[in-house]
């Protein structure tokens, strides 16, 4: 089945620190992948995809790339912020009609400025 | 253009009672996906259906639990007979099949269940 590892947190930086937030996928065929963010009490917000291998997903400064050979989609920004602050998921989709999401564990997020 | 409305965002019951949560997809989406989030946990997926009909249940819980989305009005998830272990945050997607493009999915604000 499909599972998704996610990078074991929490994760405190500093304001202007690099970013990395690891996530590895096992999946039957060629699955969509995801990166989305919850800030405290709300629901999630969906950040970047991507849906084919070597496609970058971008989004306010994040990025990842879909890596099939090393099944990964690792989260990068160059230089969080305080607002940055949340907790990120990774996910993944197959393309084979049933469309349901499977989700890491989650990773949270804390900068301090 | 009014996103994925889920309501109540806080409900309490007491063991025994019965929980509906509600869910209205965005305009045009016929797809919906149910997810629990228990604390510090991930969200796992619970059922996913179209208009009248349940599509995919292996993420219910055998008993208790069951949800529906008839051709008029929200989804609805509505678990029997609650339980503590029931607590958590349940979340709603909703989707619009775009096959071959690979699907992205719209979260609701989510329902928080307490079982006191």
């Amino acid at each position: 089945g499909n599972s998704v590892t996610q990078m074991e947190g929490p994760v405190t930086l500093s304001e202007e620190a690099f970013l990395t937030i690891n996530c590895t996928y096992t999946a039957t065929g060629y699955p969509s992948l995801f990166w989305y963010v919850q800030y405290p009490g709300e629901g999630l917000q969906l950040l970047l995809k991507a849906t084919k291998a070597d496609d970058k997903g971008s989004n306010k400064g994040f990025e990842a790339t879909y890596r099939k050979e090393t099944t990964s989609f690792h989260l990068e920004k160059g230089s969080v912020q305080v607002s940055d602050s949340a907790v990120y998921f990774c996910a993944l989709s197959s393309n084979f009609g049933n469309e349901k999401l499977t989700f890491g564990t989650g990773t949270r997020l804390t900068i301090i400025p | 253009n009014a996103g994925v409305m889920q309501n109540p965002r806080h409900l309490v019951r007491r063991r025994g009672q019965e929980a509906r949560l509600r869910c209205s997809p965005m305009k045009g989406h016929s797809h919906v996906y149910w997810y629990r989030q228990l604390p510090e946990e991930g969200l796992k997926f619970m059922v996913y259906l179209q208009k009248e009909n349940i599509i995919d249940e292996s993420g219910m819980p055998k008993e208790r639990f069951s949800a529906e989305f008839p051709k008029e009005g929200p989804s609805i998830l509505r678990i029997q007979q609650v339980v503590r272990g029931d607590s958590a945050a349940y979340f709603c997607a909703s989707s619009l099949s775009t096959a071959g493009q690979g699907p992205v999915a719209f979260f609701g604000q989510g329902t928080r269940l307490t079982v006191v």
